[in-house]
């Protein structure tokens, strides 16, 4: 069936280092993709989205890439702070449908 | 501030006792929705509304109500709680001039149901 996933469910790295979160979409028919941070007791935060006419968005220190070819997503965060531990959703939203559809997330661990 | 604001926070009932839990946004934001939240599940949308009046079934509405009298306020109703509605509990909105906008999310309810 149709379903936004993550490829690993947690990733450990090491501050300073670089972090690339994976997601794959099945349905075509999506045309935006949003990246959320999520902190334990918090609600979802918007962090950065693309849409489908586009491959790549940079902003502050993250970098999404969407490859339409393969339907793969991913965030890239660059030199990874403590404060960059949670866990991060894809969301898709598929052509005329009005809702967000939401991966199962990756928790991220920045370590020491 | 723009805000999504959900009471309460935390909310322990038993079996059957009705409850409502209140989501309120200062965005003028027409569109709203509630998700629940489940470990491995991820978000799942249970009901949306896309103006004042206009509801609609998300993925998980069973069990669930929900009313959009004013614009700014969209309450979630458990007429009946159960225990397989345990789980934490978003309210979200966006701006539906733009749909490929990012939703804003409140902090979350977290339910158990005993």
């Amino acid at each position: 069936g149709e379903s936004v996933g993550l490829h690993l469910p947690t990733l450990s790295v090491q501050e300073g280092d670089n972090s690339i979160i994976n997601c794959a979409y099945s349905n075509s028919a999506s045309d935006y993709f949003i990246w959320y941070k999520q902190e334990s007791g918090k609600g979802p935060q918007f962090i950065i989205d693309i849409r489908s006419n586009m491959d790549k968005r940079q902003g502050q220190r993250v970098t999404v890439l969407l490859n339409k070819t393969v339907k793969h997503l991913s965030l890239q965060i660059a030199a990874t702070q403590p404060g960059d531990s949670a866990v991060y959703f894809c969301a898709e939203k598929r052509g005329s449908a009005r809702q967000l559809t939401f991966g199962s997330g990756t928790q991220l661990t920045v370590l020491p | 501030e723009a805000q999504v604001t959900q009471n309460p926070r935390y909310l322990i009932t038993v079996t059957g006792k009705k409850l409502t839990v209140t989501c309120s946004q200062n965005m003028n934001h027409e569109y709203m929705s509630w998700y629940r939240q489940d470990p491995g599940l991820g978000l799942r949308q249970i009901y949306y509304s896309m103006n004042v009046e206009v509801t609609d079934k998300g993925d998980v509405p069973e069990g669930y109500k929900v009313s959009r009298k004013e614009k700014r306020n969209f309450p979630l109703i458990l007429e009946s709680p159960s225990p397989n509605q345990t789980s934490l509990y978003f309210c979200a909105s966006r701006d539906r001039d733009s749909m490929n906008t990012e939703a804003f999310f409140g902090q979350g309810t977290r339910l158990t149901v005993v």
